[in-house]
């Protein structure tokens, strides 16, 4: 079965913070992939990665940067978190050109 | 940019009714996917259809795809209060690596009990 985790379900923290999300796949995909989803917007793409250390902007990635130094993690980073960065962040992964499995989410909030 | 569009917004039925939802899209694509997100929860994928093929079945669920029209359709039959759950469908359009998809707002689906 797979299993994709997220290091929290909810996390507070302040404007101008630093903050990670980590985000752990045990089924050796390739491709990971972090979406923010608001409410009547949908899932919106921030930075997606098909192989180790490789990385790919998606539709939304200004304020945010990732990493990934191993393939089973996917790591999203707020330089300096901000008011509008409130939002519920997904976590997927998919191997080649198949279904993505996605995390249980981490609703950030920036105060 | 949004490619999946979905409709009606929201739909409210009695339990043992049959449930369609829409999706339209504008590009051409590899295949289009159907998710499920229960509240506050993750997604779960339902169906994958690829661009060749005009339907598919999985247990009470129906997808067919029409790609003359760019659109796409989610029939659950006899559904279930279990049933209550947001659903997405997504598009890959995807030309080299990875399988990025697009998805749309989503249609919110309440089954009356």
């Amino acid at each position: 079965d797979v299993k994709v985790t997220q290091s929290s379900r909810y996390l507070v923290k302040r404007t101008g913070e630093k903050v990670f999300l980590e985000c752990v796949q045990d089924m050796d995909h390739e491709n990971m992939f972090w979406y923010r989803q608001d409410p009547g917007l949908g899932l919106r793409l921030i930075y997606f990665s098909y192989d180790v250390k490789m990385k790919e902007k998606g539709d939304i990635p200004e304020g945010y940067s990732v990493s990934r130094e191993k393939k089973e993690r996917f790591s999203l980073i707020l330089e300096s978190a901000s008011t509008n960065q409130t939002s519920m962040y997904l976590c997927a992964s998919s191997l080649y050109s198949y279904e993505q499995y996605f995390g249980p989410g981490t609703r950030l909030t920036v105060t | 940019s949004q490619q999946g569009e979905e409709d009606p917004q929201a739909l409210s039925i009695q339990e043992g009714e049959n449930a369609t939802m829409n999706c339209s899209y504008k590009t051409s694509i590899n295949n289009l996917q159907w998710y499920r997100q229960n509240s506050g929860r993750g997604l779960v994928h339902l169906i994958l259809i690829r661009s060749n093929e005009r339907e598919k079945h999985s247990g009470r669920l129906r997808v067919t795809l029409d790609t003359s029209k760019k659109s796409s359709s989610l029939l659950i039959t006899a559904s279930r209060a279990a049933d209550t759950a947001s659903y997405f469908c997504a598009t890959d359009a995807s030309k080299e690596y990875g399988n990025k998809l697009v998805f749309g707002a989503g249609t919110i689906l309440r089954v009356k009990s």
